[in-house]
């Protein structure tokens, strides 16, 4: 059975700190990883999706990667900002026995200013 | 404007009173699911549907019923609410392997 782990469960850094969170999962067999923001009292906003034959993604700010070999995905956050405080989520998609897409518990980030 | 529409946003019920949380995505995807959050254990999912009148299990489908009779609608049933089901669900969709999320719907069963 697949289980997604993230740590730190939650995490408190300066503003203009550069920060890495982790995820790992137990079944290296995934569709695609995909990183999620989550503010409070509201849904989530997809951040950045890795196939599984990619090994990296970029959006401004933020870079994400996937190592299928060992289980791992980190998500990297340069130069943080108050406004990135937010929950951040990572997700598995797996096409074994039906379309199914598993969480993590979240990562809870505090940038102070 | 893209958009995952879920209502009720919010709603206290009691034990075993039938509720339907309506979910409806004017993107025409054919991949939509149900989540539940709760505290420390991330997101769950309830159900899924690949398409209209194909639908299957997630991880925790026990206690709740969805039907997809049209693309754009996908509600989850809880034909018997019970204390256990309290949490924040989310309804979402997928074009191809990006997802798209509701804004939740927190449910509050006495």
């Amino acid at each position: 059975k697949q289980e997604v782990t993230q740590i730190p469960a939650a995490l408190s850094v300066p503003e203009g700190e550069n920060l890495v969170l982790n995820c790992s999962f137990t079944d290296s067999a995934i569709y695609n990883l995909q990183w999620f923001r989550q503010d409070p009292g509201k849904g989530l906003t997809s951040l950045l999706l890795i196939q599984s034959s990619q090994r990296e993604q970029t959006s401004g700010r933020l870079n994400a990667s996937l190592d299928k070999s060992s289980g791992r995905s980190t998500l990297y956050i340069a130069a943080s900002q108050p406004g990135d405080s937010a929950t951040y989520l990572c997700a598995v998609g797996r096409r074994t026995g039906g379309f199914k897409t598993i969480f993590g518990a979240g990562t809870r980030l505090f940038v102070k200013a | 404007e893209a958009q995952v529409t879920q209502n009720p946003r919010y709603l206290i019920t009691v034990t075993g009173k039938k509720l339907t949380v309506t979910c409806s995505q004017n993107m025409n995807h054919e991949y939509m699911s149900w989540y539940r959050q709760d505290p420390g254990l991330g997101l769950r999912q309830i159900y899924y549907s690949m398409n209209v009148e194909v639908t299957d299990k997630g991880d925790v489908p026990e206690g709740y019923k969805v039907s997809r009779k049209e693309k754009r609608n996908f509600p989850l049933i809880l034909e018997s609410p019970s204390p256990n089901q309290t949490s924040l669900y989310f309804c979402a969709t997928h074009r191809g392997t990006e997802a798209f999320f509701g804004q939740g719907t927190r449910l509050t069963v006495v």
